[in-house]
């Protein structure tokens, strides 16, 4: 296992679209975290997973954000109806138990177009 | 709310120099903090922490040093390499049992020159 994966890197997708991303954690770490960054700012959280538990959900995630982790193994994060200001990097990070250094994946880059 | 602030957007050394980069934080719920390093197009990397229990940690070239009554932590490079040249970041964990992830700054670029 070489630390959290990603996919896709890149998604280029029209407004108004569906996406989904998928995230591979380290497979020993029972905490998982999605965060989202855009140009300039640091990585913002948006929700946590224990195991196939979603405990934690950010105000930044609307409605039309959706995030699984099905048998507590990869995750996979939705956005419906894709608008211009979702564009930004998308980031998952694992962990094994709090307060542990996070590891971060490289992340999915998504531009709406 | 910003509550982890990192007020210099850049910073530029010379290599061989120390490099020192500062971190202020307004939540006092705060009781871990890391700093990470990133590159363009990549996640960000790990690079030291602290407990709030502690004042000072140090991992070869890096030293991080807390003032909790000031909410202050920095990290110092020792010395500053090329390499070291990237964006980073201060976070901070509360005690929230982990729920509530990091809170980041927006980051320091660090430029080392030869």
């Amino acid at each position: 296992d070489t630390g959290v994966s990603q996919n896709p890197r890149h998604k280029i997708t029209k407004r108004g679209q569906n996406v989904t991303f998928r995230c591979d954690p380290i497979s020993e770490h029972n905490r998982l975290y999605w965060y989202r960054q855009t140009l300039g700012q640091g990585p913002e959280f948006l929700t946590y997973f224990q195991n196939e538990a979603q405990l934690e959900k950010s105000r930044l995630l609307s409605d039309r954000f959706s995030a699984e982790r099905p048998k507590g193994s990869f995750s996979t994060l939705e956005i419906q109806r894709t608008e211009q200001g979702d564009s930004a990097m998308y980031l998952c990070a694992s962990t094994p138990y709090r307060n542990t250094e996070a590891f971060f994946g490289q992340g999915t880059r998504l531009t709406v177009v | 709310d910003q509550q982890v602030k990192q007020n210099s957007p850049s910073l530029s050394v010379q290599e061989g120099r120390i490099s020192i980069l500062n971190c202020d934080y307004t939540n006092s719920m705060f009781d871990y903090f890391l700093w990470y390093k990133k590159y363009p197009a990549e996640g960000p990397t790990f690079l030291i922490s602290i407990s709030s229990i502690k004042d000072k940690n140090e991992d070869g070239r890096f030293t991080v040093f807390l003032n909790k009554s000031a909410k202050h932590l920095s990290l110092h490079i020792v010395p500053s390499q090329p390499g070291d040249s990237a964006v980073y970041f201060c976070a901070a964990a509360g005690s929230g049992g982990g729920a509530d992830g990091l809170t980041f700054g927006k980051g320091t670029h660090l430029i080392i020159q030869p």
